[in-house]
């Protein structure tokens, strides 16, 4: 099995420029979540997905949107990109919101200037 | 507001050696706690978790400690390895997982 599988791997935007970031799970978890690392930090939370159809914000939502596009995938969207938005976002996915551990993906690169 | 963080920064241990990597936390509704190990350039790994209403629970080579009267959690890793080495994040579930900063753990030859 994939697992979780993000793409693309690494990006460099402009400022103002939007994207997506891309993210499918084949473990038919139910659950799925964005974080962004910035350097030397830990994970913060951006949005999650507890079940297909729903999606709410995390700690740090501003200036992103998500789409639960099916079971399998969520999606990350920087409609104008700002260089504080230059981070590593992880895509994660587990069976159920609560005592499930999550699956990380391996991450996206972007970097905005 | 309430978060995880870690006591040390770094943590060098001579390979072969024990290893403990120490977490606070502050919100005593949480009620899951999970170690995350991350290499370089790669996603966090699952490495072991804790439910509350434990004290200790015991994986391949790592043992969690919680002890919910001072809010602390330990992972502690026998006869650590060069492939231990790693940053490892403790994370805490209130709805959803917080992480902490991570401890940079370097294994010495």
């Amino acid at each position: 099995n994939a697992g979780v599988t993000q793409t693309p791997k690494f990006q460099v935007l402009k400022t103002g420029q939007s994207m997506t970031l891309q993210c499918a799970q084949d473990m038919n978890h139910n659950s799925m979540y964005w974080y962004r690392q910035d350097p030397g930090m830990g994970l913060r939370l951006i949005y999650y997905s507890a079940s297909e159809g729903t999606t709410d914000k995390g700690e740090v939502p501003n200036g992103y949107n998500v789409s639960r596009l099916n079971k399998r995938e969520f999606s990350l969207r920087l409609e104008s990109a700002a260089p504080s938005q230059t981070s590593v976002y992880f895509c994660a996915s587990s069976e159920a919101q609560r005592f499930y551990g999550y699956t990380f993906g391996s991450g996206t690169r972007l970097t905005v200037v | 507001g309430e978060s995880v963080g870690l006591h040390l920064p770094t943590l060098s241990v001579q390979e072969g050696d024990n290893s403990i990597i120490n977490c606070a936390y502050s919100n005593s509704a949480s009620d899951y706690f999970i170690w995350y190990k991350q290499e370089s350039g790669k996603g966090p790994q699952f490495i072991i978790d804790i439910r509350s209403n434990m004290d200790k629970r015991q994986g391949q080579r790592v043992t969690v400690l919680l002890n919910k009267t001072v809010k602390h959690l330990s992972l502690q890793i026998a006869a650590t390895q060069p492939g231990d080495s790693a940053v490892y994040f403790c994370a805490e579930m209130i709805g959803q997982l917080t992480f902490g900063s991570g401890t940079q753990l370097t294994v010495l030859p």
